[in-house]
């Protein structure tokens, strides 16, 4: 099974501000990698798919990097609305697993 | 627009039973993979199974194989998942949701969830 760490466990920003959120794969995943978004009681919401590509209607406020095993999610210019928790995720075998998350605070 | 919507969570006994259903729209539904993803009380997403868009090949969680069963039925554009053996640790939020291609396994589409309590 493919265990996916995500870091920091929480970050604390500024609206404007930028995020940079890890995700690492116990072994490579190629760039079979996607990250999502899950805002306070709601479902999570794809964000990036193949490490690096924006899922429709995605502003290009985020973006993703990596391959291999290190991955990157950055987010510029946060928004009251990115308050969420964010999960990576790799589909290169099955299981396909979720990393723990990284939580995100807008203050 | 593409919806998905689940139904069939409450409340069961430990060992119990359920059939969660996967009611799917918008979209060619044997074209594309499909998965169940839950979430417990307070907690991450933990992948459950997935499907490929035929049917015809399925993948299982360690901690569900043996005790669920994912199958479709493209003639009716649904999705189940049969939980048999149920244990405490099962209690979350059931999410469906649709495969990105037939056999890509991140997800673009979700439904908001349903909730399966296990409790005596």
């Amino acid at each position: 099974e493919t265990v996916l760490t995500q870091s920091p466990g929480t970050l604390s920003l500024s609206p404007g501000e930028r995020a940079t959120l890890s995700c690492r794969a116990s072994q490579s995943v190629s760039s079979y990698l996607a990250w999502y978004r899950q805002k306070p009681g709601q479902a999570p919401r794809l964000l990036i798919y193949g490490a690096s590509s924006r899922a429709t209607g995605i502003p290009d406020r985020f973006s993703g990097s990596g391959s291999g095993t290190d991955f990157t999610l950055t987010i510029t210019r946060l928004e009251p609305e990115d308050s969420a928790v964010f999960y990576c995720q790799q589909y290169g075998r099955s299981p396909f697993t979720f990393g723990p998350g990284t939580k995100v605070d807008i203050q | 627009e593409v919806q998905v919507l689940e139904s069939g969570g409450g409340l069961v006994q430990p060992g119990g039973s359920l059939r969660l259903s996967c009611a799917a729209s918008g979209f060619t539904f044997s074209s594309y993979a499909m998965t169940w993803v839950r979430q417990a009380p307070g907690e991450g997403l933990e992948w459950v199974s997935a499907i490929s868009g035929s049917g015809g090949t399925t993948y299982y969680a360690d901690s569900v194989k043996g005790r669920f069963t994912i199958t479709r039925d493209n003639s009716k554009n649904t999705l189940h998942l049969q939980m048999n053996s149920l244990r405490a640790e099962d209690t979350a939020v059931y999410y469906c949701a649709k495969g990105a291609q037939e056999w890509s396994y991140y997800f673009d589409y979700w439904g908001q969830g349903t909730p399966v309590t296990v409790s005596s």
